[in-house]
């Protein structure tokens, strides 16, 4: 079946260094694929998406493209902020949100 | 413009007990998925539900049951609750009928089994 495998945390930086998170992929098919962010004690919202391949989904300066050579969908920003600690969930979609699988979370620690 | 509203926000139940947890979609959504998030784990699918019927299930037992009615808003319930159903239930709406995949979530409702 389908699914999602995520670099392993704590991930811990300080204010201003470079982030990756990485994020890998099994589907058949054609996914869109997704990070989601859990701040302490809320839901999951969604920060970026991207749904063919080479497509690169950008908000709040994270940023990850799809790589359909390399099942990958790494999650970056260049400078990352103390307001940036949470938990980042990749995830992906297929046909048509029928099939909605997460990877395990990657906790991010961002210290001043 | 209202997200997705989910109550109550903490549940305390026994072991055996039954429990029901419901779910408002986003403002013109008309679908609606139910996620079980054990702690420092990511969320499991359980089911989703569109035009009031069971679309798809994850690896769940049939003690997890929903129900989805003409507003779009859903039920989440599970009989013969054990200590494991211990997580927080994630519902997550989207627009598939007209073929987006995008779930936006609630905040959840944290479910304690003593």
């Amino acid at each position: 079946g389908d699914s999602v495998t995520q670099m392993e945390g704590p991930v811990t930086l300080s204010e201003e260094a470079f982030l990756t998170i990485n994020c890998t992929y099994t589907a058949t098919g054609y996914p869109s694929l997704f990070w989601y962010v859990q701040y302490p004690g809320e839901g999951l919202q969604l920060l970026l998406k991207a749904t063919k391949a080479d497509d690169k989904g950008s908000n709040k300066g994270f940023e990850a493209t799809y790589r359909k050579e390399t099942t990958s969908f790494h999650l970056e920003k260049g400078s990352v902020q103390v307001s940036d600690s949470a938990v980042y969930f990749c995830a992906l979609s297929d046909n048509y949100g029928q099939n909605f699988v997460f990877g395990p979370g990657t906790r991010l620690s961002v210290l001043p | 413009d209202a997200g997705v509203t989910q109550s109550p926000t903490h549940l305390i139940k026994t072991r055996g007990q039954q429990v029901t947890l419901r779910c408002s979609p986003k403002s013109g959504h008309d679908t609606v998925s139910w996620y079980q998030q054990a702690l420092g784990q990511g969320p499991q699918f359980i089911f989703q539900y569109y035009e009031e019927e069971e679309r798809q299930r994850g690896n769940f037992p049939d003690r997890f049951s929903g129900h989805q009615f003409p507003n779009y808003s859903s039920e989440l319930n599970v009989n013969a609750l054990l200590l494991g159903d211990s997580a927080l239930y994630l519902c997550a709406s989207s627009l598939v009928g007209q073929g987006s995949d995008t779930q936006y979530f609630g905040p959840g409702t944290r479910l304690t089994v003593l």
